[in-house]
C-alpha cells in the first residue's frame, strides 16, 4: 500500500510570496488532514476534510491560508501572501476511521 | 480546554531502562488517545492508541496507562532501545478523528 505523498519536500520564499503544496492521500482514505508543525512543537491542526468536504478549519488562518479537496482525493494547501512566522513543516495525514498515516512533510522557510 | 499537556520536554535513559511519558487533557469530550513517533525528517507514525473505556492497553514493548478520573495517560516503553530514539507525541481527538490534539512532544534519547 502506497503511503501519503507530498510535494514540494522543501521549499524556500520570501515574505509576501505565495506558496502551494500538494498531497495524495492513501487511496479510498476519505478524511484528509493539513497540519503546521513549527519546530520543537507538536503538530497543529490546519484544517481536516471529509471526502471534499471541509469539518473544522477552526484554527486555519483564513485571511492568508487556503485549502481544497477537489474529487475528494488530492488535495492543495496554499498560504498567500507568506509571513515569516510560517516558516514550518507543513504535514499532511490521511486516515481510516481513527488511525492517521502522516506523510513525510513539506519543510517550508520563509526569508 | 482544547489543549493536551506532555511532559518531560525531553528524557534521556539507558538501554533496558523503562521510560515514562506523561499527558493531561481537560476536554472530557475526548475519547481516543493516539502515542505518535516521529523520526527526523519524517511524519508522525501511530504506535498505539487506547480509548477510555480500559484502563491499559498493551502492544509489544510499548503501553498505555489511562485514568480517566484523573484525566491523564502515560506512555511506557519496556526495555528500551537506541532506536526508539526520537519524539513522542500524545494526542486527542474526539471519535472519527474529530478535533485532533497533539501534546508539544518528548525528545526521547537511549543511550546504547
Amino acid at each position: 500500500e502506497a503511503g501519503v505523498a507530498q510535494s514540494p519536500r522543501y521549499k524556500i520564499i520570501e515574505k509576501r510570496q505565495s506558496v502551494a503544496f500538494w498531497c495524495n492521500p492513501i487511496s479510498g482514505h476519505a478524511t484528509l488532514y493539513w497540519y503546521q508543525q513549527i519546530l520543537g512543537q507538536g503538530p497543529k491542526l490546519l484544517i481536516q476534510f471529509q471526502n471534499n468536504g471541509v469539518v473544522d478549519d477552526s484554527q486555519l488562518p483564513k485571511d492568508r491560508f487556503s485549502a481544497e479537496r477537489l474529487k475528494g482525493v488530492d488535495s492543495t494547501l496554499k498560504i498567500q501572501p507568506a509571513k515569516l512566522e510560517d516558516s514550518a513543516v507543513y504535514l499532511c495525514a490521511s486516515a481510516s476511521l481513527n488511525e492517521q498515516f502522516f506523510g513525510p512533510g513539506t519543510r517550508l522557510t520563509v526569508l | 480546554q482544547q489543549q493536551v499537556k506532555q511532559s518531560p520536554q525531553s528524557l534521556i535513559v539507558q538501554k533496558g531502562g523503562i521510560p515514562i511519558i506523561n499527558c493531561a487533557y481537560e476536554n472530557t469530550a475526548f475519547d481516543y488517545f493516539p502515542w505518535y513517533q516521529q523520526f527526523p525528517g519524517k511524519g508522525p507514525a501511530l504506535l498505539i492508541a487506547i480509548r477510555p473505556d480500559v484502563s491499559e492497553k498493551k502492544e509489544g514493548r510499548f503501553t498505555i496507562s489511562f485514568n480517566k478520573s484523573a484525566k491523564q495517560f502515560s506512555l511506557h516503553i519496556m526495555d528500551s532501545q537506541p532506536g526508539d530514539s526520537a519524539t513522542y507525541f500524545c494526542a486527542a481527538s474526539k471519535w472519527y478523528g474529530q478535533n485532533f490534539v497533539f501534546g508539544p512532544g518528548t525528545r526521547l534519547s537511549v543511550l546504547p
